[in-house]
């Protein structure tokens, strides 16, 4: 069975630095990939997805991540954090099948400070 | 375009009483539907998903069911809530056929008291 891993549950940086989130993944075949943002009391937002190709991708509000199978991670990154990107954030891998279920890892809640 | 709706949105109940939660999917056809609880502090649990109309998997043995009796209408149901079904209930929808994210609705608060 898949799972995944978010080392960090709490992460503070301040408003300008740069940014990353870990996401370790355990999965037999190629993963499917997720990165997903939620802000208090909401439901997730898609940051970006990694299916297949380029290991770097590009997401919305500045995110990339990079897929590196040798250390089954997918790390989220953003050169410069703005305040407005305090929020909890969700990895997560997919499973191919009729079900397309996702396996979601326990969240990285970040805060930035002014 | 597609959009999901989750009603109520909040919900305090007391402990024992019946619970229906309603997800609805609006602009697509045929989705595969989930519920997922987020209980505080803590990760995304599936509870439940729907490849069609009455097909249904339990992800988790509680006392909480769904049902989806319309192709875009996914229901959380339980006869008698416990202080443990205290949460977050989100449902989720994602395309038939294909793979892709799944887009998720604003959540329901329920707390049982």
């Amino acid at each position: 069975a898949q799972s995944v891993t978010q080392p960090d549950i709490h992460i503070t940086v301040s408003e300008g630095a740069s940014l990353e989130l870990r996401c370790n993944y355990s999965y037999g075949a190629t993963p499917y990939l997720f990165w997903y943002v939620q802000s208090p009391g909401q439901g997730l937002q898609l940051l970006l997805k990694y299916f297949s190709g380029d290991t770097l991708v590009q997401g919305i509000k500045g995110f990339e991540a990079e897929f590196k199978r040798s250390q089954s991670s997918f790390n989220l990154r953003k050169p410069s954090v703005h305040w407005s990107d305090a929020a909890e954030y969700f990895c997560a891998v997919g499973v191919s099948g009729s079900a397309r279920q996702l396996t979601f890892g326990s969240g990285t809640q970040l805060t930035v400070l002014p | 375009s597609q959009t999901i709706h989750q009603w109520p949105a909040t919900l305090v109940q007391p402990v024992g009483s019946p619970l229906s939660l309603e997800c609805t999917v609006e602009g697509t056809s045929n989705p595969n539907l989930y519920w997922y609880r987020q209980a505080a502090g803590r990760g995304l649990q599936l509870l439940f998903y729907s490849v069609g109309i009455g097909q249904i998997s339990s992800e988790v043995p509680q006392n909480l069911s769904a049902s989806r009796p319309q192709d875009r209408q996914f229901i959380l149901s339980s006869k008698k809530l416990l202080l443990s079904d205290s949460g977050f209930y989100l449902c989720a929808w994602c395309r038939d056929r294909v793979f892709d994210e799944q887009f998720f609705g604003p959540g329901t608060r329920l707390t049982v008291l």
